[in-house]
């Protein structure tokens, strides 16, 4: 059974920076990669980028990087979502979710499995 | 940058009621195309992918279609657990970029 487990909420003040874990289980970490997406209150899922368990390569979406880093442990199967210099519009529920590739396709993705999300609260 | 636009933004409709979502991309994905349920306080769940393949255990009331750049997303017969936002998302391109979303509503 396939299961992502973030770590829990925090509350940041702006300027600072946060890290949010994701430990995966069920199956081989290395074959996949992980995706971060993010929901601001009201707002829709925002795509932050995603980085291959297999070699760690990365993509970020632009209006992210600079501040942004993602990186893996695959001894653990964990993901990491470093945010820095938060600001207020960086509060938002932050998900992990796998990116499987549609068999027989060289590029159809889709996010098959969630974590639960992790709240991040910024403010002074 | 890819944008993804959806509609209508919210509907209200009845248990029962066949519901029809659209999703618009700014240029041709193919079939790189996901739907998404989100419910609050829940991880959102994946429904279609690839346009038209229906998740393993999702309901065969929802279907998916469309090719280029117009998808559909079909409830063919609402039911209570379905209200919720519904999301598209292309993976044709990075960014990997969502619609708006669509709230469907109890009538």
């Amino acid at each position: 059974q396939v299961h992502l487990v973030q770590s829990g909420s925090e509350i940041k003040k702006p300027g600072a920076s946060v890290m949010v874990s994701c430990k995966a289980s069920g199956f081989t970490f290395s074959k996949f990669g992980i995706s971060w997406v993010r929901q601001a209150p009201g707002q829709g899922l925002e795509w932050m980028g995603w980085i291959s368990g297999f070699n760690g390569n990365r993509k970020y979406a632009k209006n992210l990087q600079g501040r942004v880093t993602m990186t893996t442990d695959t001894s653990t199967s964990t993901a990491y979502m470093e945010l820095m210099s938060l600001r207020s519009d960086d509060t938002a529920v932050y998900y992990c979710a796998r990116p499987k590739m549609v068999a027989g396709t060289l590029g159809i993705y889709y996010l098959d499995y969630w974590g639960q999300g992790t709240l991040v609260t910024v403010s002074s | 940058d890819i944008q993804m636009t959806q509609s209508p933004s919210s509907l209200s409709a009845s248990v029962g009621d066949r519901v029809t979502i659209t999703c618009r991309a700014s240029r041709s994905i193919s079939s790189y195309l996901n739907w998404y349920q989100h419910k609050p306080g829940k991880a959102p769940k994946l429904l279609i992918y690839a346009a038209s393949i229906l998740q393993d255990g999702v309901p065969s009331r929802f279907s998916g279609s469309g090719s280029g750049t117009d998808f559909t997303l079909t409830i063919s017969s609402l039911q209570p657990e379905d209200f919720a936002t519904y999301y598209c998302q292309q993976s044709s391109t990075t960014p990997w970029t969502f619609g708006q979303g669509t709230q469907v509503e109890i009538k």
